[in-house]
């Protein structure tokens, strides 16, 4: 596609459920990042994944928190029994710094409420 | 600690006039620096990076300072349209250089007036 796709683009569970967000980047973008965003607030770094090094996860809060990128491609963030402190936009990017420098490109991110 | 600050109160300026932000950090040496512009509901949209050799970047109505002694890049948008109005982030390159991670500051909300 021509940009960063996330599903679903809201989600509202109820709280200990668990949740799977998705994010399909720009084919041929080797970076991919999630993020956080609650409101009226800035972008809170998750986890960064690049090429086939292991991924960066000092951003995750809590173990509840994972991500796997699957074929160097699709990544899928999963939030383990929610809670209402979850509740944010979660926000998927990638970049590919050969192709296009270091500029990241996001997607639409997904609305996340916990109830 | 390592922080990011940007206005934290609302600026509303009168359409033609040049808008200003500010960028302030500590306890960072980024390699790069860059502005994003994100509208309620969508993701943000890149807008300008800045190296830490760079004093200045243009591109048409937007100017970005960068300077590393102050900790502080300036985001300016000339001739304001009311279509400006958004928010405005900034963001750091937080590895020095090695990796493409990215913090950001908290944003800017803009206000253009007709």
């Amino acid at each position: 596609g021509a940009g960063v796709s996330q599903s679903p683009s809201n989600k509202v569970t109820e709280k200990g459920k668990d949740v799977e967000l998705r994010c399909d980047p720009i084919s041929g973008h080797t970076a991919l990042y999630w993020y956080r965003q609650s409101l009226g607030q800035g972008l809170e770094f998750l986890i960064y994944f690049q090429g086939n090094s292991a991924p960066d996860k000092s951003g995750l809060p809590s173990d509840r928190f994972s991500a796997e990128r699957t074929g160097g491609s699709v990544s899928t963030l999963t939030i383990q029994r929610t809670q209402q402190e979850d509740s944010a936009v979660y926000l998927c990017a990638s970049s590919s710094y050969r192709l296009a420098g270091p500029e990241q490109y996001f997607g639409p991110g997904t609305r996340l409420t916990v109830t | 600690s390592q922080k990011i600050e940007q206005n934290s109160e609302a600026l509303n300026i009168q359409e033609g006039k040049t808008a200003t932000l500010t960028c302030n950090y500590t306890n960072y040496s980024p390699a790069y620096l860059q502005w994003y512009r994100q509208d309620p509901g969508r993701g943000p949209v890149f807008l300008l990076l800045i190296r830490e050799n760079e004093k200045e970047k243009r591109k048409e109505r937007l100017k970005v300072t960068f300077d590393t002694t102050l900790k502080q890049s300036l985001f300016h948008i000339t001739a304001s349209q009311p279509a400006d109005s958004a928010t405005y982030l900034c963001a750091l390159e937080s590895g020095g250089g090695a990796t493409n991670k990215l913090i950001f500051g908290t944003g800017t909300l803009l206000a253009v007036q007709p």
